[in-house]
């Protein structure tokens, strides 16, 4: 069994400055874990992906996340808040077999302010 | 990489009628699923369509409702039946690559009038 918990439904940052949303996931193996961003009225986009290789991921438009099994959380960063990072973000925890088959978090808004 | 192409992309329905939507893989893939994203909300996996067998469903969505079908190894159907307003959501398919790669459709939003 496996589950994903965002644990900020809304976060609000000015341009410029950092973003921080969190993830904390539960699995009953390694997990395959993933970032995807929803803009308005579009489809999802991947982010970044934990396949079990490197602890610290980068991923596209400058955000990073950072696995970090004892705290079974898998936090999304980016240094520099843009305006055009506002959108949805939902952390996704794959099953082990077949990553097509995921349990998305409840998602994050992300507000950036001018 | 997987391409998948969804068709309707958009759609206005009547409540009683059924809606089919259409998932159609560059490649060959042994299982597709099924997702439901209600309107401010996150995905839901409806089912797993598998080829050559019938569809597992989650728990809340049953068959009658939600028929699949799965012809052929690059293809599927999700047919959302009997419409009622809180059937307007976003319905998306996906496949995936072992547990490394998950690709998805742009989804058909659904509105149910």
């Amino acid at each position: 069994a496996q589950s994903v918990t965002q644990l900020d439904s809304h976060v609000s940052v000015s341009e410029g400055t950092p973003v921080l949303l969190r993830c904390n996931y539960s699995s009953s193996y390694s997990p395959s874990l993933f970032w995807y961003v929803q803009h308005p009225n579009k489809g999802l986009q991947l982010l970044l992906k934990y396949t079990s290789a490197a602890t610290l991921v980068k991923g596209i438009n400058g955000f990073e996340a950072e696995f970090k099994k004892s705290e079974t959380s898998f936090h999304l960063t980016k240094p520099s808040a843009h305006m055009s990072d506002a959108a949805e973000y939902f952390c996704v925890v794959g099953v082990n077999t077949n990553a097509g088959k995921s349990t998305f978090g409840d998602g994050t808004t992300l507000t950036v302010k001018p | 990489s997987a391409v998948i192409s969804q068709k309707p992309s958009r759609d206005i329905c009547q409540r009683g009628t059924s809606l089919t939507i259409q998932c159609q893989v560059d490649s060959q893939v042994t299982m597709m699923f099924w997702y439901r994203q209600q309107p401010g909300q996150s995905l839901t996996l409806i089912a797993t369509a598998n080829q050559g067998s019938e569809a597992t469903y989650e728990s809340g969505f049953v068959i009658d409702k939600f028929p699949i079908s799965r012809p052929n190894l690059t293809f599927s159907t999700l047919t959302v039946s009997n419409l009622s307003p809180e059937d307007s959501s976003i319905y998306l398919c996906s496949v995936g690559r072992g547990h490394t790669e998950a690709f998805f459709g742009q989804g058909t939003r659904l509105t149910v009038v």
